[in-house]
């Protein structure tokens, strides 16, 4: 059955900690992995990852791919409390008609000023 | 414009109601979804659309209809809805389906349905 695990489930850091976000999958067909960011509403796209062992990184994010082990993470360092959010990992799998995306439970980050 | 819009933002309804949810989307993306949120759940997909056609519907109660009129525009179509339909529904585009091209996909703002 294909899956995407998340952990921790959730976390509170105090401002300017480093965290660290885990997403381990079994997916059949992988495509590509994404991350994204949810405050209240809907969510905001942070990085697609396709290739293992290549970072991506954008400002204090940054997010890499080991696609032999099945897993992602993502790094967020010198947190603020704008970080504060549920951070979301899916996959997207593919299928003769097109992507199929799975979305693993999320990882609920508090940033205490 | 990478805007993914949807109407209303918020919808509450009776469970003999008839209603319609809109996304709309001017991005040329050829891949639109529609996702059910519960609170503090991740997005379950419902049903994809590829080249305005319906590709996957992921075994999703037929009191819900979805409608892609055109590339731009999705609808989903409610009827007969219970409480336990009451979540967040989420539109999304990607910009092509496709076995070689890799995408990434766009949420719209949701809508924020309550079934009474």
């Amino acid at each position: 059955e294909d899956k995407v695990v998340q952990s921790p489930l959730s976390l509170v850091v105090h401002e300017g900690d480093t965290v660290t976000l885990n997403c381990s999958y079994e997916v059949t067909n992988f495509r590509s992995l994404l991350w994204y960011k949810q405050e209240k509403k809907a969510p905001t796209f942070l990085f697609m990852l396709t290739s293992s062992g290549i970072e991506k990184k954008s400002g204090r994010l940054s997010s890499i791919l080991d696609k032999k082990e099945l897993f992602s993470i993502l790094n967020i360092t010198a947190t603020q409390t704008g970080d504060s959010a549920v951070y979301l990992c899916a996959v997207a799998r593919i299928l003769n008609t097109g992507n199929q995306f799975y979305f693993g439970t999320g990882t609920s980050l508090t940033v205490i000023p | 414009d990478t805007e993914v819009t949807q109407t209303p933002k918020h919808l509450v309804m009776g469970m003999t109601n008839k209603k319609s949810l809109k996304c709309e989307q001017h991005m040329g993306h050829r891949a639109m979804y529609w996702y059910k949120q519960k609170a503090k759940k991740p997005p379950e997909l419902m049903f994809v659309y590829s080249y305005e056609k319906l590709s996957i519907n992921e075994s999703v109660p037929s009191r819900f209809s979805p409608e892609c009129p055109n590339s731009s525009l999705l609808n989903l179509h409610l009827h007969a809805l219970q409480p336990e339909d009451s979540a967040l529904y989420l539109c999304a585009s990607s910009i092509r389906p496709g076995l070689t091209h890799t995408d990434t996909q766009y949420f719209g703002p949701g809508t924020r349905l309550t079934v009474l």
